[in-house]
C-alpha cells in the first residue's frame, strides 16, 4: 500500500535531549513537509523540501533540523534548543508537478511529550 | 496580515442545516485551494480542492472561490454529527513553489 509512515506514534523526551522523528513515503512524491500542531491550533510549517538534498525553513524552524538524503525520507530532529517541543507533529508529501492538484497526503502523526 | 485566515469558531449548527466555513488568503499567486477535515487526534484528510472561480460541488460539499476577493468557502449541506471536526483551508501556488501553509482551522460542531 502506498502512503506515508511516521514513527514512532508516541515519543517521550527528557529535557535537554535531541530526538528524531521518522517520516517515510512510497508515493514517489517530490515535496515533503513537517508541521507542528498544538492543542486547538492549526498546522504550523516547520520545514519543507521540494527535492533531494534541498530544504527550506518554514515559519517556526528554530530548534528543529531536517535532512533529505533520499526522496523517500525526511526525518525531523527536535533539538534541545526547542524550548517547548511538546506537540503533535505531522509529516506530509505531495507530487511535484505544475498542475492544480497538488494535494498533500499526511502521515498519522507523532505525539511528542517532554517529561 | 496572516497568510491564511479562518474563523476559529467553534461553529455550531443543528443536524440537517447548512454549515458555512470561510477562508481568506493574502497571496495573490495562489492557484489551488484545498479543504481538509481533521478529526480530533487524527491527521488531516482532503475533502475538496478548487482552482477555478465559482462553485465546485461534490456530494454534500460545495467549495466556492473568488480570487478577486481572495476568498474561498466550504458549504456543507445536510450537516451530520459525523461532520463535527476541524476544517483547514490551504491555498497553494503549486508544488514548484514549495511552501504549503494552512489556516488555523474552524471547529465545527453538528448537534443532533
Amino acid at each position: 500500500d502506498g502512503g506515508i509512515t511516521q514513527s514512532p506514534k508516541y515519543l517521550f523526551r527528557k529535557e535537554g535531549q535531541n530526538v528524531t522523528l521518522s517520516c517515510e513515503q512510497n508515493l514517489n512524491h517530490d515535496a515533503m513537509y513537517w508541521y507542528r500542531q498544538d492543542p486547538g491550533q492549526g498546522l504550523r510549517l516547520i520545514y519543507y523540501s521540494q527535492i533531494v538534498n534541498d530544504f527550506q525553513k518554514g515559519d517556526i524552524a528554530e530548534g528543529y533540523s531536517v535532512s533529505r538524503e533520499k526522496k523517500e525520507s525526511f526525518p525531523l530532529t527536535v533539538t534541545s534548543a526547542q524550548k517547548n517541543p511538546t506537540a503533535f507533529y505531522l509529516c506530509a508529501s505531495s507530487i511535484g508537478y505544475r498542475g492544480p492538484n497538488t494535494e498533500a497526503f499526511f502521515g498519522q502523526g507523532t505525539r511528542l511529550t517532554v517529561v | 496580515q496572516k497568510e491564511v485566515e479562518q474563523n476559529s469558531g467553534p461553529l455550531s449548527v443543528p443536524e440537517g442545516a447548512i454549515a458555512s466555513l470561510n477562508c481568506t488568503y493574502s497571496d495573490r499567486g495562489s492557484q489551488s485551494f484545498f479543504w481538509y477535515r481533521q478529526y480530533s487526534g487524527k491527521s488531516p484528510e482532503l475533502i475538496m480542492f478548487i482552482y477555478s472561480n465559482g462553485d465546485k460541488e461534490d456530494g454534500r460539499f460545495t467549495a466556492q472561490l473568488n480570487k478577486a476577493s481572495q476568498y474561498v468557502s466550504l458549504l456543507i449541506r445536510d450537516s451530520q454529527p459525523s461532520d463535527s471536526a476541524t476544517y483547514l483551508c490551504a491555498p497553494s501556488r503549486g508544488t514548484s513553489y514549495g511552501k504549503l501553509t494552512f489556516g488555523q482551522g474552524t471547529i465545527l460542531t453538528v448537534h443532533p
